[in-house]
């Protein structure tokens, strides 16, 4: 089974500032990532994807990720972050079919004015 | 109205009650997915179906069961509910010829005394 790595569990950062959330997965096959935001008290919704392609995958809201395979990571970016970005994002991966999806456990973003 | 319903949305039971979250979509989607959301643990699958007569167990299905009714309805039941099920449930679906997108449901919180 895959394991999805996300380190940090709280990120805050202040309004305007750039941020990174990291992920990391465990597999050397060929894999699907993805990155969900959860607003409070709502389910998962998609941020972005990376199927195949370019490894620089941009999203909604102004986030973007980018596939490093010699890592085995994908981390999103923002380069200016909002307080209405305030969430927590998780960070999942699927092999090959889309059977399964596997999640990390989560990053809190709290943005701070 | 929601693609994804899940009703109910919170429930609070004491041990040893049978107890049973109803999800139901609109989407015409042949995959369900119930998984569970811990805080620290991110999202762990419970169990999953590709259509009505085909049932998969996932990571964490002991202590659950399930029912697919028909493609639009996929039912978790906790047979006997003990305190360690206390935890947020969600509901997700996806296409068969997909490229690996969940979508989810609100969520039903599960407290269990």
């Amino acid at each position: 089974a895959q394991s999805v790595t996300q380190l940090d569990s709280q990120v805050p950062v202040f309004e305007e500032a750039p941020v990174e959330l990291r992920c990391n997965y465990s597999s050397s096959v060929s894999v699907y990532l993805f990155w969900y935001v959860q607003y409070p008290n709502q389910g998962l919704q998609l941020l972005l994807k990376y199927l195949s392609g370019s490894t620089l995958v941009k999203g909604i809201n102004g986030f973007e990720a980018e596939f490093n395979k010699s890592q085995t990571s994908f981390h999103l970016r923002k380069p200016s972050v909002h307080i209405s970005d305030t969430a927590e994002y998780f960070c999942a991966v699927s092999e090959g079919n889309f059977n399964k999806f596997y999640f990390g456990s989560g990053t809190k973003l709290n943005v701070k004015p | 109205d929601a693609d994804v319903t899940q009703t109910p949305r919170n429930r609070i039971t004491k041990t040893g009650k049978r107890i049973m979250l109803e999800c139901s979509q609109t989407k015409g989607h042949d995959r369900m997915y119930w998984y569970r959301q811990d805080p620290g643990l991110g999202l762990r699958l419970i169990y999953y179906s590709f259509d009505v007569k085909d049932i998969n167990k996932g990571e964490i299905s002991d202590g659950y069961s399930v029912s697919r009714q028909a493609q639009a309805k996929f039912s978790l039941s906790l047979e006997s509910a003990i305190p360690n099920q206390t935890a947020l449930y969600f509901c997700a679906t996806s296409r068969t010829t997909n490229t690996g997108e969940l979508f989810f449901g609100e969520g039903s919180r599960l407290t269990v005394l």
